[in-house]
């Protein structure tokens, strides 16, 4: 079985702040990872993917993931907060197959000015 | 491409009533999901068909709920007999590879 934790269901910055949102992996096979972004009364858009290229990832946005399989970690970054980027974001895993997506709880991301 | 369409975008029905949710994943993705979404449980994964085949339903959560796919450009979830506890947020997604690109939701309220 394959899941994910995301720590911190809140994450407070202010504007032009460095972005780090958690996210931990669990799986019993090489894992593909997702960081997915979910607007106010929107579907979830996809930010980037890790499906076992390269280790660090850049998404949309200014948004950056590192895999760490050492750590089981595939935690999200960028590194100037705008007010733009209020919203939640899920991390998700899958197995290379993509037969089954299994998102986190999500961590809702607070830009103060 | 118009992205993954859900319809109705909000439904409100009474408990007990036959509730169908719709959708149309995007012309030549061969795979499908159907998630539910609320605050105590986050987004769980309902259903997951592959080319219109369901390969897992592990997630759907009791008899009551049911979901088909006909053809490739459709697919229903429905629920029968409502209840107040299935009130969500439920998303269709549809993807061809790694990406799986989600619909707007239908905001389910049961009263």
């Amino acid at each position: 079985a394959q899941s994910v934790t995301q720590l911190g269901s809140h994450v407070s910055v202010s504007e032009g702040a460095l972005v780090l949102l958690r996210c931990n992996y669990s799986s019993s096979v090489p894992p593909y990872l997702f960081w997915y972004v979910q607007y106010p009364n929107q579907g979830l858009q996809l930010l980037l993917k890790y499906t076992s290229a390269a280790t660090l990832v850049k998404g949309i946005n200014g948004f950056e993931a590192e895999f760490k399989k050492s750590e089981t970690s595939f935690h999200l970054t960028k590194p100037s907060a705008h007010m733009s980027d209020a919203a939640e974001y899920f991390c998700a895993v899958s197995d290379p197959s993509f037969q089954k997506l299994v998102f986190g709880t999500g961590t809702r991301l607070l830009v103060s000015p | 491409d118009a992205g993954v369409i859900q319809s109705p975008r909000h439904e409100v029905t009474e408990m007990g009533q036959e509730v169908t949710l719709r959708c149309k994943p995007i012309s030549g993705h061969n795979s499908l999901f159907w998630y539910r979404q609320t605050m105590m449980r986050g987004l769980e994964l309902l259903i997951y068909f592959n080319n219109n085949v369901p390969i897992d339903d592990s997630g759907m959560p009791e008899d009551r709920f049911s979901a088909k796919m006909p053809n490739a450009s459709f697919s229903t979830l429905k629920i029968q007999p409502s209840e107040p506890r299935d009130s969500a947020v439920y998303f269709c997604a549809s993807a061809k590879g790694t990406e799986a690109f989600f619909g707007q939701g239908t905001r389910l309220t049961v009263v």
